[in-house]
């Protein structure tokens, strides 16, 4: 079956511009993660959502970040006020339920700020 | 101390040879572990989970988890150039389990 999927690929924005990145789960997966990950380092947590919830938003940096999942299913990531330290690969996971059970990754979205 | 620590490599295997990964964690990550291949410009690939002390194998890898020292591993028998990868560790973390804690990754290289 079909994969997360994740959109834009790639975003090249301005500093100070507001960017939105989507993100589709697996069908059927009820929960979804985002995470975000900088060059040579792992994937840092940066929220999960059990259906339309935010249940753990701890990871996210600061009040720039917000996201969503108005309908159980996809969510989107927001950023305001981009900064140059922003950049990193953005990434997205699914499982079918919360812990403990796999969480699949989406192919990211690599986000540039100039 | 990170939470989960990898030796960032790289690990340099011979064709056919065994690779074997290790990962060390703190009392922050809970007991459940997962391995992921990651290739360069991909993202993250999971192949191996694993929730209980002792070893679980799926094909060319085993995945080793020993509570009491607080490590877990990963051996990749007859590594193959396709192998040459990174692999990254990662421990659930949080109250319900629910956030994977990664380390670093571990940059292997199999040379045929």
């Amino acid at each position: 079956g079909a994969g997360v999927s994740q959109t834009p690929s790639n975003k090249v924005t301005e500093k100070g511009k507001y960017v939105e990145l989507r993100c589709d789960p697996i069908s059927g997966h009820t929960a979804l993660y985002w995470y975000r990950q900088s060059l040579g380092q792992g994937p840092e947590f940066l929220i999960y959502f059990q259906g339309t919830g935010a249940a753990d938003d701890s990871g996210l940096p600061n009040d720039r970040f917000f996201a969503v999942r108005p309908e159980g299913s996809v969510s989107t990531l927001k950023i305001q006020r981009t900064e140059r330290g922003d950049s990193a690969v953005y990434l997205c996971a699914s499982s079918p339920g919360p812990s403990p059970y796999e969480q699949y990754f989406g192919p990211g979205t690599r986000l540039t700020v100039t | 101390q990170k939470e989960v620590e990898q030796n960032s490599g790289p690990l340099s295997v011979p064709e056919g040879a065994i690779a074997s990964l290790n990962c060390t964690y703190s009392d922050r990550v809970s007991q459940s572990f997962f391995w992921y291949r990651q290739y360069s410009g991909k993202s993250p690939e999971l192949i191996m989970s694993i929730y209980s002390n002792g070893d679980k194998e799926d094909g060319r890898f085993t995945a080793q988890l020993n509570k009491a020292s607080q490590y877990v591993s990963l051996l990749i028998r007859d590594s193959q150039p396709s192998d040459s990868a990174t692999y990254l560790c990662a421990g659930a973390e949080g109250a319900a389990g629910n956030k994977l804690t990664f380390g670093g990754g571990t940059r292997v290289l199999v040379k045929p």
